[in-house]
């Protein structure tokens, strides 16, 4: 049972445009959610995350948005540049099992010059 | 380089055989965890170690799968009798643990082929 969605597979915005990344989730419960980036023969890197007590978190050029009601998330990178590419995983977890991160399937971002 | 490591980085084994992969975590973590990402996939939670409680091995996708993790530090994940639907990405992390805010930093994966 797939509780974290990314619907969108791949996604290629110009160098200095916004990439606007989506997540759906289905288990309200869940309490933290999290971006990972991965590059290719690397292990996902830590990007920015929110707590659900939050609408917003910004850390430079990284915007995390959530909307409860709707389940969903969404990630803005303004402006994006060539090294961004890569896939980008939304995860989620829930308070009584906060070790559990339950991932997507992630999207992939090319960003040309 | 005081990142999460892991060994060895690719495996290749044949069906049927038994395989160990390690995972050395950030010094003074204490959490640990393992996942796979098989191909075209996400990563799928398998097992926790948070501390000296008992790991959370709800993820584990059969009983050939187990996990020990030492001294609260090195952790081993077994595989015995591979089949090939075990061919993935088996990937370690971990955290400083606990709840709250708690990020789960990665290793770079041991890749792994049954054939």
């Amino acid at each position: 049972d797939q509780q974290v969605k990314q619907n969108s597979p791949s996604l290629s915005v110009q160098e200095g445009r916004i990439s606007i990344l989506n997540c759906d989730y289905t288990n309200s419960m869940f309490d933290y959610f999290l971006w990972y980036k991965k590059y290719p023969a690397e292990g996902p890197t830590f990007l920015i995350s929110i707590s659900s007590i939050k609408d917003k978190n910004e850390d430079g050029r990284f915007t995390v948005f959530l909307n409860k009601s709707a389940k969903h998330l969404s990630l803005h990178i303004v402006p994006s540049q060539p090294g961004d590419s890569a896939v980008y995983f939304c995860a989620a977890r829930t308070a009584d099992s906060w070790g559990k991160l339950q991932f997507g399937a992630g999207t992939q971002v090319v960003v040309t010059p | 380089g005081a990142g999460v490591s892991q060994s060895p980085s690719n495996k290749v084994t044949e069906k049927g055989k038994d395989v160990e992969l390690r995972c050395d975590p950030i010094s003074g973590h204490t959490a640990l965890y393992w996942y796979r990402q098989s191909l075209g996939q996400g990563l799928e939670f398998l097992i926790y170690f948070q501390g000296n409680s008992a790991p959370d091995k709800s993820g584990l996708p059969s009983d050939r799968f187990s996990a020990e993790r030492t001294g609260g530090s090195v952790s081993t994940l077994t595989i015995q009798r591979t089949q090939q639907e075990d061919s993935a990405v088996y990937l370690c992390a971990s955290s400083p643990g606990g709840p709250g805010e708690n990020i789960q930093y990665f290793g770079a994966g041991t890749r792994l082929s049954v054939l």
